[in-house]
Order: C-alpha cells, then structure tokens, then sequence
C-alpha cells in the first residue's frame, strides 16, 4: 500500500539556519503530495502542496518539489524563525485516493 | 467562515465502554474525514465520507467502531466497546470536494484517554 517516510525528528536549529525536511513516499498512480503543519495547541493545517510532478509548492517561505524520479518531496526553508518551531507532517492522496501521513517531524527553532 | 467544529474536546471513560465523537464540517464541504492520531504518529484515516456516502472505510476496526453522516452534512464517529489501544485524538476534517490536491480542513480533535 501508499506510504510516507519522513525524516526523525526532533529537529533543533538554531534562528536563521537553512531547513530541511526530507519525505519520500511509495505510492501507486500519481498522487498529490501536502506537507501540513501542526503548530503547538493548534491543529493540523495545509503548508504547501503540489499536485503533479515537477510542480513547487511553497508558503511562508517553505518550498518542496514533487520529485518523481526520486518519489520525494523535501521541505525547505532558507532561513527558520522561532515562529516556526511545530510538527510537520508529510502526506500524499487526495482524490478518490486514501490520503497517508508520515509519522511528523517536530522542528524546534532557538534563538 | 466558521471552520470544522468537534466535541467533545476531551474524553475519559474505562475500557469496554462506549463513546460517541461529533464533527460539524465546514458549510458545502463535500467530503468528510475521520482520522485516529496515536501518540506519536502521523494521522490514519479511519473512513472517508462523499456527502452521506462512504468512500473508504478500510481501516475502520468496524467490530467497534462505527460512523455515518447523515443528511450529507453532521458526523459521529462512535466506539463500542472500547480498549485501551482506542487511546488517541479523533480528528475530523473536511475539504470541499474529493478532487485531487484538495486542501483538507481539520478540526481541533478530541483527546480521547481510555482506562
């Protein structure tokens, strides 16, 4: 079946580091790819997302390219802000699709 | 725009018995999901409603969990009886339709403890 590898987490950098998140996925077809966002008591929200291959999603600086070549779908930001301290979570599907998760990556920006 | 509504927040009961989840979507959202999120782990969607029809319920441990969404729009997610495994948060989502790439909206959850 579809599945999501996230990078393991936690991840602590410090304010202004580069960030990257990797996620690779294992699905058949050509689904959607989300990276959605869990800030500390708040709840899951939409990041990015890329429907197709080649396509970039990006938010608030956060950029990933839906690789298929490489069935990935990184996340990247050049410069992180203690704002952006939460867990971050991969997901492919979409559709008539079964949407599948990673496990989160929990991303920790000190000053 | 009000967004997907959940109740109760919090939950405690002791094992084998039963509890009942609520879920209000977002207004003229089509689609309706329920995920089960464990401690540490990502969310896994437990069944997928296309207005009051199912589209995936092939995680659903359907021996005790049940759900249905009638009239297309409200939700309950229900457990009967319940095990200590059920520990988790119930979170409810909707997005406007089932299309690819679209955005799901999730509600805040409910904590669910089982003792």
């Amino acid at each position: 079946g579809d599945s999501v590898t996230q990078m393991e987490g936690p991840v602590t950098l410090s304010e202004e580091a580069f960030l990257t998140i990797n996620c690779t996925y294992t699905a058949t077809g050509y689904p959607s790819l989300f990276w959605y966002v869990q800030y500390p008591g708040e709840g899951l929200q939409l990041l990015l997302k890329a429907t197709k291959a080649d396509d970039k999603g990006s938010n608030k600086g956060f950029e990933a390219t839906y690789r298929k070549e490489t069935t990935s779908f990184h996340l990247e930001k050049g410069s992180v802000q203690v704002s952006d301290s939460a867990v971050y979570f991969c997901a492919l599907g979409g559709g008539y699709q079964k949407v599948t998760f990673g496990t989160g990556t929990k991303l920790q920006v000190i000053p | 725009e009000a967004g997907v509504a959940q109740s109760p927040r919090y939950k405690i009961i002791e094992k084998r018995q039963s509890v009942a989840f609520w879920c209000n979507p977002i207004s003229g959202h089509a689609t309706l999901y329920w995920y089960q999120q464990i401690l540490g782990q990502g969310p896994k969607l437990l069944i997928q409603f296309q207005n009051n029809g199912v589209v995936d319920d092939s995680q659903l441990p359907k021996d005790r969990f049940s759900a249905e969404r009638l009239k297309g729009v409200d939700s309950t997610l229900k457990i009967q009886p319940a095990k200590l495994e059920d520990s988790a948060v119930y979170l409810c989502a909707s997005s406007l339709d089932a299309g690819g790439g679209e955005t799901q909206y999730f509600g805040p959850g409910t904590r669910l403890l089982v003792l």
